[in-house]
């Protein structure tokens, strides 16, 4: 069964960087996902879409503050030069046989 | 630039149906599957819908398959979700969201997300 896991919470200070982190489950090791950033009260705005070889394509107009990498099973997003308008949920999101998403994991800004 | 526009939704009484739609411009929408992604009040999101960029083929979550209907006019470049049954646990913002050309296992995502719309199902 295709799931994603995160972490519930994260928090990192203003101006600092964090790694967020979105793991799949065995035997989906292979497969792309898309991280997506819901702030708070708003709707979810695509971030990226993420390979398992590292390689990912931002969304329009994604600050480069924002990157991508994975390791095996792992995927992860950092968030470089922490602003107070990162502070938001960030899910990750796969495709098996329908959409899958991950928990979400909310992310404070010190 | 991609615009996704949603209409309907409100407070419906259990058992009663309403029809969501999602107006699209700024790309080409007839070579697009197109989804439906809910978000239950303080909870994470759900997939609930796709549609092929032709209307061909559909599919739909277990927690709505033979109550919900996703269909599309792509002469109109609109998206919609016919709701039957409702019941209070379908209760969320419903997002409409664009896909990619062509759905495969490990490779669909969502570019652009619709602004979203409450639907309250509620004696």
């Amino acid at each position: 069964q295709l799931v994603l896991t995160q972490s519930p919470s994260a928090s990192a200070s203003l101006g600092a960087s964090v790694k967020l982190t979105c793991t799949l489950s065995s035997g989906h090791s292979s497969y792309a996902i898309a991280w997506h950033q819901q702030q708070p009260e708003k709707g979810p705005r695509y971030l990226m879409k993420l390979n398992s070889d590292g390689r990912h394509n931002k969304g329009d107009g994604i600050p480069d503050r924002f990157s991508g990498s994975s390791s095996g099973a792992e995927r992860y997003l950092t968030i470089s030069t922490l602003q107070s308008e990162d502070e938001a949920d960030y899910y990750c999101q796969t495709w098996g046989t329908g959409g899958v998403f991950g928990g979400g994991t909310k992310l404070t800004v010190l | 630039q991609v615009q996704l526009v949603q209409s309907g939704g409100g407070v419906v009484q259990p058992g009663r149906s309403l029809r969501l739609s999602c107006g699209a411009s700024g790309f080409t929408f007839s070579s697009y599957a197109m989804h439906w992604v809910r978000q239950a009040p303080g909870k994470g999101l759900e997939w609930v819908a796709v549609i092929s960029y032709d209307g061909s083929n559909k599919d739909s979550a277990d927690s709505v398959k033979g109550r919900f209907t996703i269909s599309r006019d792509n002469s109109k470049n609109t998206l919609y979700l016919q709701m039957n049954s409702l019941r209070a646990e379908d209760t969320a913002v419903y997002y409409c969201a664009k896909g990619t050309t062509v759905v495969t296992p490990g490779n669909e995502n969502f570019d652009y997300w619709g602004q979203g719309t409450l639907v309250t199902v509620s004696s």
